[in-house]
């Protein structure tokens, strides 16, 4: 079982450029996540989606555009990289049981540095 | 807004020794469920036991265990005769299906087990 899979896992970006973060799962959850860790720090989160072709704002949404046009892939964008924006990305997925939480399953993350 | 408080930065514990790792949440949501992950040097983040709030029993998986005081809106972690693969960083968090958004993490406790 694959579960959640990112790609890539490590990226090197100059700042300005664009780059899309790929995330895709083979459990046919309907809710998907992306947040970042910065050292230190528990996960934020960025972007999530409910179902197919639907996203919304987290915590942290700006510079960041998102796209679930696949139920099972989510993928996170930047547009315009920013050194603010050096961190480990992480894709989760979950279940929807009805009003019952699920745990979320984590991809193993992107480490992305912008200079 | 959900928010997710863990003091210890940092904790020690002899190996087969039991540990204590502090959680409080803030929420005003009258249903809720808390997770506790453990993300290991090598960086995924692997979900270890789940608390909902109308659970009558306090979970329990294996040798971890939830410590719920909901009048105290603590759920601390019990993780019973530490291994030395114990040695991670772990997180508590709050994270609702039924507001996806309202996803939140603690900043995380690293436990470091002695042999």
């Amino acid at each position: 079982n694959a579960g959640v899979t990112q790609t890539p896992k490590f990226r090197v970006l100059k700042t300005g450029q664009s780059m899309t973060l790929l995330c895709a799962q083979d459990m046919n959850h309907e809710y998907m996540y992306w947040y970042r860790q910065d050292p230190g720090m528990g996960l934020r989160l960025i972007h999530y989606s409910v179902g197919e072709g639907t996203t919304a704002k987290g915590e942290v949404p700006d510079g960041y555009n998102v796209s679930r046009l696949k139920k099972q892939n989510f993928l996170l964008g930047l547009e315009s990289a920013a050194p603010s924006q050096t961190s480990v990305y992480f894709c989760a997925s979950s279940s929807h049981w009805g009003g019952s939480d699920q745990p979320q399953h984590f991809g193993d993350g992107t480490r992305l540095s912008i200079l | 807004a959900q928010k997710i408080t863990q003091t210890q930065p940092g904790m020690f514990v002899q190996e087969k020794e039991a540990v204590t790792l502090d959680c409080t949440y803030d929420t005003s949501d009258p249903s809720y469920g808390l997770f506790w992950y453990k993300q290991p040097s090598s960086g995924e983040m692997i979900f270890l036991i789940y608390q909902g709030s109308y659970d009558q029993q306090n979970a329990t998986e294996g040798r971890y265990s939830l410590n719920f005081q909901k009048a105290r809106k603590s759920a601390n972690l019990v993780i019973s005769a530490s291994q030395l693969g114990d040695s991670a960083m772990y997180f508590c968090a709050s994270l609702r299906d039924t507001n996806a958004g309202k996803s939140t993490f603690g900043d995380g406790t690293t436990l470091t087990v002695k042999p």
